[in-house]
Parts: structure tokens; C-alpha cells; sequence
């Protein structure tokens, strides 16, 4: 079984629509979680970190951790042709070491 | 300045040639990473440097060998790679060792082995 799993796509929606993009761990231990964008030829960007239970909204971005469950999943309300790309889903086991899942490519059509 | 610079952008190297690949970040962060990955697919961890010590080495081969001259500075030097190695290496740097901010990565250097 994968450390890191992700729904997968690919992924359409229509422009203004809500995305929701799921990620599942298998480590119990981790502390900390993340959503990176990767655009098509780019590296990854940090876009929402995560550490506790619950909601957390960063403008048009939702991250929410459920501990027990080891769900984390991330909201993108009103998306955009822009947010077109790869997301990936990545947990730190605060060894130093984050584990990535496949990623999910996301389509925003206009 | 927050960013980490890699250098060069691409690279194609003969599998007898030996090249080096660098990377370099001013913000003070205490760990840095490289990491590779092949399209498609999520990026691999190869190596972690905390406070300039080699701390983690995920099973490399040989023919891969990261140095830290300082904790600005993180070099991948390459030698005898075979075509399978072709992908984009990536490197990343935290703010601490226990990466629990998440990482800050540079543009890549995509490599191409012939």
C-alpha cells in the first residue's frame, strides 16, 4: 500500500466551480501535510500547510485534516483557467523527509 | 531573496561524462534536499542535508554523489549515468530539519542522458 494515495484524475471542472481534491496516509505518525502545484514543465510551489484537525482557508483555498480518518483533502472555490495543474498531496514525518502522492491533475475549463 | 537557484536549467551529458549540478539558497534555511523526478510521476527523495551533515541517503547509486560545501550551497555530482537517469532533479531547502514548513524548491535542472 502506497504512504500517500490521492483520488485519480484527471480532474475537470468548469471555471467557477468548486475542485476538491482528496489525499489518504497511511502513517500515523505525521504531523504536518501539504498541497504543492506543479505546473506542466515547472516545479512544485507550496501552496497550503496543515497541521491540525480541522479547516483552513487561504483566499480562494480550503485545506482539511482529519486526523482520525488520515483524509486530507483541499477545496478551490471559483476556479480559475490558471489553476489548471498537477496537485500533490505531501506528508512530513518532521524526520526531515516529506512523502508525495501521484498527484491529481486538475482542468479548469472556461 | 526567497528562492533556490539551480543551475544549470538543463543539462546533456554522455554516459562516460562527469557533471555537476548546483543549487543555492540565501534564507537561511537549515536543510536541503534533492530530489528527482521522472514525468508524470511525484518527485523521489534521494538525499536530505541538515546543517550541512548528509542525514538521509535513500538508497542512491553511487554514481550519485551530493556534497555541501556550505549552508547556502548544495551540489549533485554525476558520473557513469546510465539513460534511465534522464529526469528532472529537483532541489529544495526548509527552514528546519524537521520540514514541517514545507519546502521551498527551485526551478530544476532536467537532465537528459544520451
Amino acid at each position: 500500500q502506497k504512504e500517500v494515495e490521492q483520488n485519480s484524475g484527471p480532474l475537470s471542472v468548469p471555471e467557477g466551480a468548486i475542485a476538491s481534491l482528496n489525499c489518504t496516509y497511511s502513517d500515523r505518525v505525521s504531523q504536518s501535510f501539504f498541497w504543492y502545484r506543479q505546473y506542466s514543465g515547472k516545479s512544485p510551489e507550496l501552496i497550503m500547510s496543515i497541521y491540525s484537525n480541522g479547516d483552513k482557508e487561504d483566499g480562494r483555498f480550503t485545506a482539511q485534516l482529519n486526523k482520525a480518518s488520515q483524509y486530507v483533502s483541499l477545496l478551490i472555490r471559483d476556479s480559475q483557467p490558471s489553476d489548471s495543474a498537477t496537485y500533490l498531496c505531501a506528508v512530513n514525518e518532521d524526520a526531515g523527509k516529506s512523502t508525495f502522492g501521484d498527484g491529481t491533475t486538475l482542468t479548469v475549463k472556461p | 531573496d526567497t528562492e533556490v537557484t539551480q543551475t544549470p536549467k538543463h543539462l546533456v551529458m554522455g554516459m562516460t561524462n562527469k557533471k555537476s549540478l548546483k543549487c543555492e539558497q540565501h534564507m537561511g534555511h537549515r536543510a536541503m534536499y534533492w530530489y528527482k523526478q521522472k514525468a508524470k510521476k511525484p518527485p523521489e527523495l534521494m538525499f536530505v542535508y541538515s546543517y550541512e551533515k548528509l542525514s538521509i541517503n535513500e538508497s542512491v547509486p553511487s554514481r550519485f554523489s551530493p556534497e555541501c560545501p556550505n549552508s547556502s550551497l548544495l551540489n549533485l555530482h554525476l558520473h557513469a549515468l546510465q539513460p534511465e537517469d534522464s529526469a528532472l532533479y529537483l532541489c529544495a531547502s526548509s527552514q528546519d530539519t524537521t520540514g514541517r514548513y514545507g519546502y521551498t524548491f527551485g526551478s530544476g535542472t532536467r537532465l537528459t542522458v544520451v
